[in-house]
């Protein structure tokens, strides 16, 4: 059964703590993402990583962190430092290339509260 | 500023009826044009993709067109079934050497009621 698993599928959190989101795919695609999805606003891109052991700032990274020390996992932290953390995050992962634009296969999400 | 806008926010249609949703673009330089489909609470799941050579492509019910002339996509559904009940997100790439920055619109919701 191959694909992209996320958990927890609900989160809740205090304010001031850290929480790490879990982020799986066995579709051995090298490339992984992680988005965040607010009411009334498109998917924004806080990380990717385009091979292991390398990773790039999205458009609002501030906040989060991550790692890729495997291809399967990309872990996704959201920090103190983030001021408005409750969201919807998506990870998602394709294959990696210049030729063509590879289909990004998506989990099935975390909720995410700050209580 | 690459945009993605899509209309109408929400739209709900009896089942059975057809319906059609707009996806207006200003991305440069364009690369394709996807459109996901995605359930309340869950991953968004890719209908089809366009490239700039492309004005229409189907996959089953769905049709999607697009002019990238005008930059506007259009997504149309046949005959709606209650499982079409969901958000559809517009998704354009550009070509930035490399990287193909993606940029979601906010999508349309529709619900399909009996």
């Amino acid at each position: 059964d191959g694909g992209i698993t996320q958990s927890p599928k609900y989160l809740f959190r205090k304010e001031g703590q850290n929480v790490t989101l879990s982020c799986e795919q066995n579709l051995n695609h090298d490339a992984m993402y992680w988005y965040r999805q607010d009411p009334g606003q498109g998917l924004r891109l806080i990380y990717y990583s385009q091979i292991v052991n390398d990773f790039q700032k999205g458009d609002i990274a501030e906040g989060y962190s991550v790692s890729r020390e495997k291809k399967e996992s990309f872990p996704l932290t959201v920090t103190s430092a983030q001021k408005n953390p409750t969201a919807f995050y998506l990870c998602a992962s394709s294959r990696w290339g210049t030729s063509g634009d590879p289909v990004q296969f998506f989990g099935p999400g975390t909720r995410l509260t700050v209580l | 500023k690459n945009q993605v806008e899509q209309s109408p926010q929400s739209l709900i249609i009896l089942e059975g009826k057809n319906c059609t949703l707009q996806c207006n673009y200003t991305v440069s330089p364009f690369s394709n044009l996807r459109w996901y489909k995605q359930d309340t609470g869950r991953g968004p799941v890719s209908l089809t993709i366009m490239t700039f050579s492309e004005n229409t492509k189907s996959n089953g019910r769905y049709t999607a067109t697009l002019d990238a002339d005008t930059k506007q996509s259009s997504l149309h559904i046949t005959a709606s079934q209650l499982s079409d009940s969901a958000s559809y997100i517009c998704v354009v790439s550009a070509d930035s050497g490399g990287y193909q920055k993606v940029t979601f619109g906010t999508g349309t919701k529709l619900q399909v009621i009996p």
